[in-house]
């Protein structure tokens, strides 16, 4: 199994252009997670989607914010247009069962992204 | 609100000895509770899941274990390596068996040689 896989795994950019991240989640995973991470403050949950409908969105941050997943293998997280504030780690995560005490959630690699 | 603490943010041990990770969350009402470790750059990595019908989980050197009534988990880890050196944090649903997580900052283990 590949496990999640994110693209790309670094992005530098300046101010005020679009950036998109890249999600492929473990094949047959019900549920695919956005994380953000940064030293102030640690792990943050963005979205999820549960067999691909958006179930909980209250993480994003602002309505530069927004994130898709047309199918059950891909999703994306859009940035529209970014800030230096947005420089974080930019983590995805699927889980095979959905709310339930099994629903272990495994992460990809994450997106590095700065914005200059 | 779930919060989650983990004491100490940062450990250092020398190799060979046994240790001990706390986490503590707030809304005891879980259904289960998981133990990740994070390389630096890197991602997580899934170590355990402990089910709040379980008490305790093992994976090889690894030992998770589960007080829903006090609201604590703890990860032990023996014999530990310099190999161990990395972030562990802690995760709970943020209710029930929510798929929503809330993490802790984590603790940084270092193991020296």
């Amino acid at each position: 199994d590949a496990g999640v896989i994110q693209s790309p795994r670094h992005e530098v950019t300046e101010m005020g252009q679009e950036v998109t991240l890249r999600c492929k989640p473990i094949s047959g995973h019900n549920s695919l997670f956005w994380y953000r991470q940064t030293m102030m403050r640690g792990l943050e949950l963005l979205i999820y989607f549960n067999n691909n409908v958006p179930i909980d969105d209250s993480g994003m941050p602002e309505d530069r914010f927004s994130a898709k997943m047309p199918n059950a293998s891909f999703s994306t997280l859009k940035i529209q247009p970014s800030e230096p504030r947005d420089s974080a780690v930019y983590f995805c995560a699927s889980s095979p069962f959905g709310s339930s005490v099994f629903n272990e959630q495994f992460f990809g690699p994450g997106t590095r992204l700065t914005v200059l | 609100k779930q919060e989650v603490t983990q004491i100490p943010a940062a450990l250092s041990v020398p190799e060979g000895e046994n240790l001990v990770l706390n986490c503590s969350f707030t809304d005891s009402a879980i259904y289960n509770l998981q133990w990740f470790r994070q390389d630096p750059g890197k991602g997580l990595t899934s170590l355990l899941l402990i089910q709040s019908s379980q008490r305790e989980q093992t994976s090889g050197r690894l030992n998770a274990s589960l007080d829903k009534s006090s609201g604590r988990s703890t990860l032990y880890i023996a014999a530990s390596q310099p190999g161990d050196s990395a972030t562990y944090l802690c995760a709970v649903p943020t209710q029930g068996g929510s798929e929503k997580l809330v993490f802790g900052k984590g603790t940084k283990l270092t193991v020296n040689p």
